[in-house]
């Protein structure tokens, strides 16, 4: 079965701080895929990047910038310089050849960036 | 608009009536995958299908909940007999086969 674990819950940072959102994954499959996916306050759901298991390059968007460990099963998310408009529920995601294409989210970590 | 179409976006359903949600995927997608947020947890799979075919249920409640998407027009999440442990959000996501999923804004059915 597969499984993906954020163990934060809810996290504060004051505006500007870096932050770094934890992301642990269990899965048999060889080949998988790995999302976050972002919620705002208004409720939808805010596709931000997939990974595939066989690039584990890091990646770096603007701001954002994600960390793939496959040794450590870990698929971390970092928010640099943190803004008010940064505060949402982040979620992270799996998909692999056992699941087929569904997704299993793991629970969230609702971020809170203040002024 | 291109995005994912989700209607309507706040339903609101006595105990035992019926719901019935709709979902237009993106230009191009022929794959649609429906999610439910309970209160305070994160999302689960129901189901997928596409055109004329569910392709993978086993997320779906056993009873009251039937899902289509037709050749023609959006698909349909139904829910029958609505109780009020039903109230969540739910998510559709369309993709093309293999592909990212792209989610719609989501319908929050509340059961009085």
């Amino acid at each position: 079965a597969q499984k993906v674990t954020q163990a934060q819950t809810e996290i504060s940072v004051v505006e500007k701080e870096d932050v770094t959102l934890d992301c642990v994954y269990e899965t048999r499959d060889t080949t998988y895929y790995l999302f976050w996916y972002k919620q705002p306050p208004s409720g939808e759901l805010v596709f931000l990047i997939r990974r595939n298991s066989f690039d584990e390059q890091n990646e770096i968007s603007g701001r954002y910038s994600w960390n793939f460990q496959k040794s450590t099963s870990s698929f971390n998310f970092t928010i640099t310089a943190s803004q008010v408009v940064d505060s949402a529920v982040y979620f992270c995601a799996l998909s692999g050849e056992t699941s087929g294409s569904r997704l299993t989210f793991g629970e969230g970590t609702q971020l809170t960036v203040n002024p | 608009n291109a995005g994912v179409m989700q209607n309507p976006r706040h339903l609101v359903r006595r105990r035992g009536q019926e719901a019935r949600l709709r979902c237009s995927p993106m230009k191009g997608h022929s794959h649609v995958y429906w999610y439910r947020q309970l209160p305070e947890e994160g999302l689960k799979f129901m189901v997928y299908l596409q055109k004329e075919n569910i392709i993978d249920e086993s997320g779906m409640p056993k009873e009251r909940f039937s899902a289509e998407f037709p050749k023609e027009g959006p698909s349909i999440l139904r829910i029958q007999q609505v109780v009020r442990g039903d109230s969540a959000a739910y998510f559709c996501a369309s993709s093309s086969f293999g592909t990212t999923q792209y989610f719609g804004p989501g319908t929050r059915l509340t059961v009085l």
